[in-house]
């Protein structure tokens, strides 16, 4: 069974620019999270998408949106980027959306903001 | 809010140590905790998991035990090899929402 994938694998953008980050869930996850987890080592939550709805979403300014598909698979979008966007961005995706179920993550896109 | 503080790290150990990362948690309800690994460049793998009061995880050697009456989950391995270096994150999952709150990340470090 294929884990979550995203993609582009690596990003190398400019200030101003937009960039889009994709994530497909494991097969049969409806809830889809994003994360940023910049230089260093924290984790910060962005986004959650179940069912095709933004359900929650972390302490990130407007330019920071996406969307859900039918199918659930997502797309991260930055808008007007900042040298401080530059992070890895991280995809999970789970089952249930009760809280004992762990999230599944996928490897992570690298954005680099030049 | 909830809110997960782990230990600073890097710890650096050799082969055959005993490691422990500190874990305590703040949250309403009854939440469930994790511990996530990521080794070097991949992503973060669930390690181990508990879903209630007293509940041990364990896996790989590893374990940990949600101690509510001291909110804490600490990780402990009684024997670590070069293949454990990598980084921790206790996260949980509060029972009102179902995002993972995650700690700062534990960086381990095995010398042979």
């Amino acid at each position: 069974e294929a884990g979550v994938t995203q993609s582009p694998t690596h990003l190398i953008k400019t200030r101003g620019q937009q960039a889009t980050l994709r994530c497909s869930p494991i097969s049969g996850h409806t809830s889809v999270y994003w994360y940023q987890q910049a230089l260093g080592l924290g984790l910060q939550f962005l986004l959650w998408y179940d069912e095709g709805e933004e359900r929650n979403r972390g302490n990130f300014p407007p330019r920071f949106s996406g969307r859900q598909f039918p199918n659930y698979s997502s797309e991260l979008n930055v808008n007007a980027l900042e040298l401080e966007d530059s992070a890895l961005y991280l995809c999970a995706s789970s089952l249930v959306t009760i809280n004992t179920g762990e999230l599944f993550f996928g490897e992570g896109s690298r954005l680099t903001v030049l | 809010g909830n809110s997960v503080t782990q230990m600073e790290g890097p710890v650096t150990l050799s082969e055959e140590a005993f490691l422990t990362i500190n874990c305590t948690y703040t949250a309403t309800g009854y939440p469930s905790l994790f511990w996530y690994v990521q080794y070097p460049g991949e992503g973060l793998q669930l390690l181990l998991k508990a879903t209630k009061a007293d509940d041990k995880g364990s896996n790989k050697g590893f374990e940990a035990t949600y101690r509510k009456e001291t909110t804490s989950f600490h990780l402990e391995k009684g024997s670590v090899q070069v293949s454990d270096s990598a980084v921790y994150f206790c996260a949980l999952r509060g029972a009102a929402g179902n995002k993972l709150t995650f700690g700062g990340g534990t960086r381990v470090l095995v010398k042979p």
